[in-house]
């Protein structure tokens, strides 16, 4: 069993839909969780960062965490074709950075 | 303020060639990741370091993978008698402070090995 599981799509949406992507993980240690943005052919860039549980809003993306689930969402409301990108879940313990990637889930959102 | 800088961005090298790859963290930046990505697989950890350290290196091959930060200087991953296996997006992060749990990535250097 992979520490950190993300299903990785494709998922298409038409342009104004409300996206959900989210990853379960097994390691309870996990107290910083991520999410990074990852266009074809360039590096990861960071989207939202949240520590420990609960909920973080900056603009039209919202990041979820539930720990007692070992469960975590990222919202995009009102997605734009712009945002048609991979969407990469990360966490780590927190004593070295060292971050537990998911596979990346293919977002297309649709003119 | 500049982001991380890796290169070359593409790396050609037959089999059993070396491979250098290049990375310089943010400014103020002294935690260094190396990372590496795999077609249709996640980013995978490779090692990190600090100034002259390597603090974990608990995701490096064991043989023909070496890495450093010298005190003066770019992080280096080294790659020796590379293998078409060893062909992949290698990608370098930085960090201000471990406490954080935020790494900055630069573009990454696409190594093919013919």
């Amino acid at each position: 069993q992979k520490e950190v599981e993300q299903d990785p799509g494709p998922l298409s949406v038409p342009e104004g839909a409300i996206v959900s992507l989210n990853c379960t993980y097994s390691n309870s240690a996990f107290q910083y969780f991520m999410w990074y943005r990852q266009y074809s052919r360039k590096g990861p860039e960071l989207l939202m960062y949240t520590y420990s549980s609960g909920n973080k809003e900056d603009g039209r993306f919202t990041a979820q965490v539930d720990k007692s689930s070992k469960y975590i969402s990222l919202f995009i409301r009102d997605s734009q074709p712009s945002d048609s990108a991979t969407y990469l879940c990360a966490m780590s313990a927190g004593a070295t950075n060292k971050l537990i990637f998911g596979t990346g889930t293919l977002l297309a959102v649709q003119p | 303020n500049a982001g991380v800088m890796q290169n070359p961005r593409h790396l050609v090298r037959r089999r059993g060639q070396e491979a250098r790859l290049r990375c310089s963290p943010m400014k103020g930046h002294s935690h260094v990741y190396w990372y590496r990505q795999l077609p249709e697989e996640g980013l995978k950890f490779m090692v990190y370091l600090q100034k002259e350290n390597i603090i974990d290196e608990s995701g490096m091959p064991k043989e023909r993978f070496s890495a450093e930060f010298p005190k003066e200087g770019p992080s280096i991953l080294r790659i020796q008698q590379v293998v078409r296996g060893d062909s992949a997006a290698y990608f370098c992060a930085s960090s201000p402070d471990i406490r954080t749990g935020e790494l900055f990535f630069g573009e990454g250097s696409r190594l093919t090995v013919l």
